[in-house]
């Protein structure tokens, strides 16, 4: 069965620095991964996907994730990050066999300090 | 625009009470979702349903009942059964074999 792990519950970080935040999955078949961020009391929304093709994806607000089929991960970073980053972010697989459910790792709270 | 609503957005029930959370969607999507959030604990899956009439449990289904009467609604019951009924409550929905999930803006449900 696929599972999702993020390794840091918390990452704090200043403005305009870089940062990246992490996700490991398990799963024996074929994957498909997401990103989503999550604002205070509201629902989730798609950073971005990676599907097939190249690893390196681009989503919304400037991040990117690359996929690493290797070791397992699908990172996200930012170059720099905004006030406006501070979120929850939420990585997510779907293996290619199990229809349209999706698997959530237990969220990685960024916050960005002025 | 499409969509998913969520009602109502804050809601308070006293303990040993019913109560139903709503979530319609307009997107055209055959399977619906709802997740519980609690701090530090992530998504976890209460129920799922991939097609009108006809529903799975998820993760955590105990205290908790659905109904797929329509494909654009998926209401979410939580019963006096439910000893920890307090929590954040999202509904998502997503085409079948779908590249993830479009979520509703969720529920708060306090007991008191």
């Amino acid at each position: 069965a696929q599972s999702v792990t993020q390794l840091d519950s918390q990452v704090p970080v200043f403005e305009e620095a870089p940062v990246e935040l992490r996700c490991n999955y398990s799963s024996s078949v074929s994957v498909y991964l997401f990103w989503y961020v999550q604002y205070p009391n509201q629902g989730l929304q798609l950073l971005l996907k990676y599907l097939s093709g190249s690893t390196l994806v681009k989503g919304i607000n400037g991040f990117e994730a690359e996929f690493n089929k290797s070791q397992t991960s699908f990172h996200l970073r930012k170059p720099s990050v905004h006030i406006s980053d501070t979120a929850e972010y939420f990585c997510a697989v779907k293996e290619e066999t199990s229809g349209s459910r999706l698997t959530f790792g237990e969220g990685t709270q960024l916050t960005v300090n002025p | 625009d499409g969509g998913i609503t969520q009602s109502p957005k804050y809601l308070f029930r006293k303990e040993g009470q019913n109560v139903t959370l709503s979530c319609e969607q307009n997107l055209n999507h055959d399977a619906m979702y709802w997740y519980r959030q609690d701090p530090g604990q992530g998504l976890r899956l209460i129920y799922y349903s991939q097609i009108v009439n006809d529903f799975q449990k998820g993760d955590i289904a105990e205290g908790y009942s659905v109904s797929r009467e329509k494909k654009e609604s998926f209401p979410l019951t939580v019963t006096s059964a439910q000893k920890n009924p307090t929590a954040f409550y999202l509904c998502a929905s997503s085409v079948p074999l779908g590249w993830g999930y479009t979520f509703g803006s969720g529920t708060r449900l306090t007991v008191v």
